[in-house]
């Protein structure tokens, strides 16, 4: 079946630390990834996506890599900020059976300064 | 464009009431869904919709039932409201194999 395993948190850094978040799947064929943010309060907005093997996805500093070989996309950040401080979530939507949506735990992640 | 609106934002029900949330969007997309958003368990589907007169059970459907009679319309009912429905609910919508646009959210607590 589809799933997705995502790092559980919570994560503390502090400003410009370096974020990784892991995300691994499980798909048949070759599904489009999706990294979301959710910040207090809100709905949750698409941040960056990959809808094959090796694209990147990127979008405000942040990067994901779409690995075919280890299931993987990962989301990166070189520098976090204060306002970084949020809901991540990773997602898959299926190559063959486009109409459902799989979602990982998130992982809530606060920037102290 | 609005993009993925609900309606209402927030509600408090007691317990046996019943209601109904409104997801709308201006997207023309064909699927729709509804999730539930709880503490520590992230976001669990409820239902959806590949199209108009469509709809379909997701990973947690009982106690809700659903209705798109309209593409840019997907609602959510509650017949009996009980305090395991207390949650924030989130609508999408997405075209095929497209990213999803969420709507804000409707923090609804039973009591």
């Amino acid at each position: 079946g589809n799933s997705v395993t995502q790092m559980e948190g919570p994560v503390t850094l502090s400003e410009e630390a370096f974020l990784t978040i892991n995300c691994t799947y499980t798909a048949t064929g070759y599904p489009s990834l999706f990294w979301y943010v959710q910040y207090p309060g809100e709905g949750l907005q698409l941040l960056l996506k990959a809808t094959k093997a090796d694209d990147k996805g990127s979008n405000k500093g942040f990067e994901a890599t779409y690995r075919k070989e280890t299931t993987s996309f990962h989301l990166e950040k070189g520098s976090v900020q204060v306002s970084d401080s949020a809901v991540y979530f990773c997602a898959l939507s299926p190559a063959n059976t486009g109409n459902q949506f799989y979602f990982g735990t998130g992982t809530s992640l606060t920037v102290i300064p | 464009n609005a993009g993925v609106t609900q309606t209402p934002k927030f509600r408090v029900l007691k317990t046996g009431q019943s209601m109904t949330l409104l997801c709308a969007q201006d997207m023309n997309h064909e699927y729709m869904y509804w999730y539930r958003q709880d503490p520590g368990m992230g976001l669990r589907l409820i239902h959806y919709s590949v199209g108009e007169g469509t709809t379909a059970k997701g990973e947690v459907p009982d106690g809700y039932n659903v209705s798109r009679l309209k593409k840019q319309n997907f609602l959510l009912g509650l017949e009996s409201a009980a305090p395991s429905q207390t949650s924030v609910y989130f609508c999408a919508s997405r075209w095929m194999n497209t990213e999803a646009f969420f709507g804000q959210g409707t923090r609804l607590t039973v009591v």
